[in-house]
């Protein structure tokens, strides 16, 4: 079946831009996650969303960092102003329920401000 | 203090070789524990859970110690095709997320 995609798979953005990475999930999937990946780094937890219930936000870095999940499906983070810092491969997961350490990661988009 | 810790490598082994790699984490309270494995450029997928007695996965042997809050990851007979970073992840009970070393990487040398 389908796994997780991500769009676009690249992006590069001048300083100060605002960016929009998409995700969609593996249907019926309950749980997504965003992460981010520096060079070198290991993976950082950005935002948590479960069904209905309010997302887990304490990892995004700043307010210019928001995401939303529409329909419990598609889910959408945004960055505005990007400052070169934000440079780095954002991953998309989603999980099936009950399931917590079974996520299914997206190929990521790779972003670049220059 | 990082949730995880573990050495970076990169350990570069021959074909048939035995090889392992450490992580430990800080929060005494975690419950669940994984492996992953992340080829170049890809996504991470899960490699293995970790379970409190120790668990095996073909050439994988993965253990736990609590005590010390260490994680292990062996594998027997390396292949070719096992270069890729490996990635212990803990999940500390009552995170919604997974917590991810920096990983190790593995490079299989023919």
């Amino acid at each position: 079946g389908a796994g997780v995609s991500q769009s676009p798979s690249n992006k590069v953005t001048e300083k100060g831009k605002d960016v929009e990475l998409r995700c969609d999930p593996i249907s019926g999937h309950t749980a997504l996650y965003w992460y981010r990946q520096s060079l070198g780094q290991g993976l950082e937890f950005l935002i948590y969303f479960q069904g209905n219930s309010a997302p887990d936000k304490s990892g995004l870095p700043s307010d210019r960092f928001s995401a939303e999940r529409t329909g419990g499906s598609v889910s959408t983070l945004t960055i505005q102003r990007t400052q070169q810092e934000d440079s780095a491969v954002y991953l998309c997961a989603s999980q099936p329920w009950g399931r917590s350490y079974e996520q299914y990661f997206g190929p990521g988009t790779r972003l670049t401000v220059t | 203090r990082k949730e995880v810790e573990q050495d970076p490598g990169p350990f570069n082994v021959p074909e048939g070789a035995t090889v392992a790699f450490n992580c430990t984490y800080s929060n005494s309270a975690s419950q669940s524990f994984f492996w992953y494995r992340q080829d170049c450029r890809k996504e991470p997928k899960l490699l293995m859970s970790v379970y409190s007695s120790g668990n095996e996965d073909g050439r994988f042997t993965a253990q736990l110690n609590r005590a010390s809050q260490y994680i292990s990851l062996l594998i027997r007979d390396s292949k070719l095709s096992d270069s890729a970073t490996y990635l212990c992840v803990v999940n500390p009970t009552g995170a919604n997320n997974l917590f991810f070393g920096t990983g190790t990487r593995l490079t299989v040398i023919p």
